[in-house]
């Protein structure tokens, strides 16, 4: 079974500092990694996502996460946090079929301060 | 990106009565989509697969005769919750993946609808 795990509930940054949301998965075979963020009462916005290729994703609004298989994790990064950018984050996998669904960690909370 | 709309935004129904939230992908054909429920600061946790012209397949827990899902377009899958009950208040989401750009692409979500059973 494929499952994602986030350790944090809540990550607190000063504006300016580099950010980490940490992320974990399980799964069989070579998993389709994902990043979304939510805002209060909204749906989900697509950051980034790991399908194959480079370990170093690129994805929207300056932030980039890092596919380590042997460490099964793949943590959100930023190197300046925005204030700007205090949302609910989720990460998600699932397999490479093309009608599978999404399987969402808990969610992180992140909080920057200015 | 892709766009998905969903309708409504909020809604507030009595006990006992059915609402109907649809899920529509506007500028791609989706042969799959996916409803989702969310309770406060919690995961998205997926109730079931919607697939056109098919019956949807429900996960473990989620009853089919309460939520009922029709996907009778590749552009609008719709999420029906009948005789709603206060604890069936919480937020959906639905989401969808183009059919025709494979299998490695990302979902995109629609702006969830928030239901209050009163």
């Amino acid at each position: 079974a494929q499952s994602v795990a986030q350790p944090e509930d809540q990550v607190n940054v000063a504006e300016g500092n580099p950010l980490t949301v940490k992320c974990t998965y399980s799964v069989s075979g070579n998993p389709y990694l994902f990043w979304y963020v939510q805002y209060p009462n909204r749906g989900l916005q697509f950051l980034l996502k790991y399908i194959t290729g480079d370990n170093l994703v690129k994805g929207s609004y300056g932030f980039e996460a890092e596919f380590n298989k042997s460490q099964t994790s793949f943590h959100l990064k930023k190197p300046s946090a925005l204030v700007s950018d205090s949302a609910l984050y989720f990460c998600a996998v699932r397999g490479i079929q093309a009608g599978t669904a999404l399987i969402f960690g808990k969610g992180t909370t992140l909080s920057v301060s200015s | 990106g892709a766009v998905v709309s969903q309708h409504p935004s909020w809604v507030i129904c009595k006990s006992g009565t059915s609402v109907k939230i649809e899920c529509r992908s506007l500028d791609f054909q989706a042969t799959t989509m996916f409803w989702y429920r969310q309770f406060p600061k919690q995961s998205l946790m997926l109730m079931a697969t919607s697939n056109e012209g098919s019956k949807a397949t429900y996960e473990q827990g989620v009853e089919k005769d309460k939520f009922l899902i029709n996907h009778a377009s590749l552009t609008l899958s719709t999420l029906t919750v009948t005789s709603a009950h206060p604890e069936d208040s919480s937020f959906y989401i639905c989401s969808a993946r183009s059919s025709d750009r494979g299998g490695n692409t990302e979902a995109f979500f629609g702006q969830g609808t928030r239901l209050t059973v009163v």
